[in-house]
């Protein structure tokens, strides 16, 4: 079956430092791929996807490459700010019969100290 | 256009008593799903629902839990005779057409607290 695993958290860093997120994922054909963000008592917020082999998705600092190789979406930004400090969830979207539907990974806590 | 409106934010309910959790979909949006959050653990797929038709339920219980979606008004996860493990922040998403392609946008979730 479908199933994605992230590196457990919680990872704290300093204001500015470099973040990676590993995430790797086992699934049937050709998933779609996605990083969600969740804040503080707010729900999932889509941060970035890839549909695509070699893609690269993209926002608001953060990157991640499709690497259908070695079946990975790791996130990565460059500098963290003290406001990305959230929970990230790595996703799969599972094609079945016309419609989709997301898997998820357990999350990555993220702590961000200025 | 406001956003997936999820209420009440906030449930207690004592062990045996009903659960009635409501999702609002962003307007045009006619695809509704849920997700349960269990501690520490991320989002597990229930149910998908389009408008009054249940397309895909095999994430959900077989036993006390629910799920609606009328022609008119909000979707409906309803758990009767509720248990200590049905304690979870329970989201719902929604999108347009065919989710084949599209993106599933989150509400802030209901968080359901069994006593």
């Amino acid at each position: 079956g479908n199933s994605v695993t992230q590196m457990e958290g919680p990872v704290t860093l300093s204001e500015e430092a470099f973040l990676t997120i590993n995430c790797t994922y086992t699934a049937t054909g050709y998933p779609s791929l996605f990083w969600y963000v969740q804040y503080p008592g707010e729900g999932l917020q889509l941060l970035l996807k890839a549909t695509k082999a070699d893609d690269k998705g993209s926002n608001k600092g953060f990157e991640a490459t499709y690497r259908k190789e070695t079946t990975s979406f790791h996130l990565e930004k460059g500098s963290v700010q003290v406001s990305d400090s959230a929970v990230y969830f790595c996703a799969l979207r599972r094609l079945a019969e016309g419609y989709s539907t997301l898997t998820f990974g357990k999350g990555t806590m993220l702590l961000v100290s200025p | 256009n406001a956003g997936v409106m999820q209420n009440p934010r906030h449930l207690v309910r004592r062990r045996g008593q009903e659960a009635r959790l409501r999702c609002s979909p962003m307007k045009g949006h006619s695809h509704v799903y849920w997700y349960r959050q269990l501690p520490e653990e991320g989002l597990k797929f229930m149910v998908y629902l389009q408008k009054e038709n249940i397309i895909d339920e095999s994430g959900m219980p077989k036993e006390r839990f629910s799920a609606e979606f009328p022609k008119e008004g909000p979707s409906i996860l309803r758990i009767q005779q509720v248990v200590r493990g049905d304690s979870a922040a329970y989201f719902c998403a929604s999108s347009p057409r065919d989710s084949s392609t599209d993106t599933q946008y989150f509400g802030p979730g209901t968080r359901l607290t069994v006593l």
